[in-house]
């Protein structure tokens, strides 16, 4: 079946550093891969989109690369400030047989001050 | 732009009542989705819809209903509440374009509890 999986653990650094957050995912095959960060007790947020044959977007801080051989996808934060605490969703979506959305778990990040 | 409202925000229900969770968008998304979300599990798609009058099943759709009757308004059901059915769910909005190409715009949700 297909999964997606995201480091259950959460991610402690220090403000200014570069956070990395991984999702991995197995038998799916995506057209696209998008980012959300979700606050406590709020719907997630839209990050980034990227498609099946781009490498790496950027927006700002953030950067996401995808990798279709590994099957992964990196989400960098760089510059890190406590205010981008929250947790972090990734999603995996193609359009051929059918909806097919998978949300990870998320993980949680807190950047300490 | 109020974006993607739900009503209510919160919901505690007996076993075997029935409820129905409002979502209204103001952005004129033609698609509009129903998730729920559990504790160390991801978002799950319930039922989704691609226009005004359409609806679809997604990944667990068991014990839930929805209808579209105006492109604005989605409506999620409960016929006889179960404690499974207890999570916070979701409702989401987003433009034509393809159905995972673009982002999804999300509501506050809804905390429901089924005792």
């Amino acid at each position: 079946s297909q999964k997606i999986e995201q480091n259950s653990e959460a991610l402690n650094i220090q403000e200014g550093k570069t956070a990395t957050l991984t999702c991995n995912y197995t038998n799916y095959s995506p057209a696209y891969l998008q980012w959300y960060r979700q606050d406590p007790g709020r719907g997630p947020v839209f990050l980034l989109l990227i498609r099946e044959n781009e490498k790496e977007k950027r927006k700002e801080r953030l950067k996401v690369t995808f990798d279709t051989t590994l099957k992964q996808s990196l989400f960098h934060i760089t510059a890190s400030q406590p205010a981008d605490s929250a947790t972090y969703l990734c999603a995996l979506a193609r359009n051929t047989g059918g909806f097919k959305t998978i949300f990870g778990a998320g993980t949680r990040l807190f950047v300490k001050a | 732009n109020a974006g993607v409202t739900q009503t209510p925000k919160f919901r505690v229900l007996k076993t075997g009542q029935s409820m129905t969770l409002l979502c209204a968008q103001d952005m004129n998304h033609e698609y509009m989705y129903w998730y729920r979300q559990d504790p160390g599990m991801g978002l799950r798609l319930i039922h989704y819809s691609v226009g005004e009058g359409t609806t679809a099943k997604g990944e667990v759709p068991d014990g839930y209903n929805v209808s579209r009757l105006k492109k604005q308004n989605f409506l999620l059901g409960l016929e006889s509440a179960a404690p499974s059915q207890t999570s916070v769910y979701f409702c989401a909005s987003s433009p034509p374009g393809g159905l995972g190409g673009n982002e999804q715009f999300f509501g506050p949700g809804t905390r429901l509890t089924v005792l």
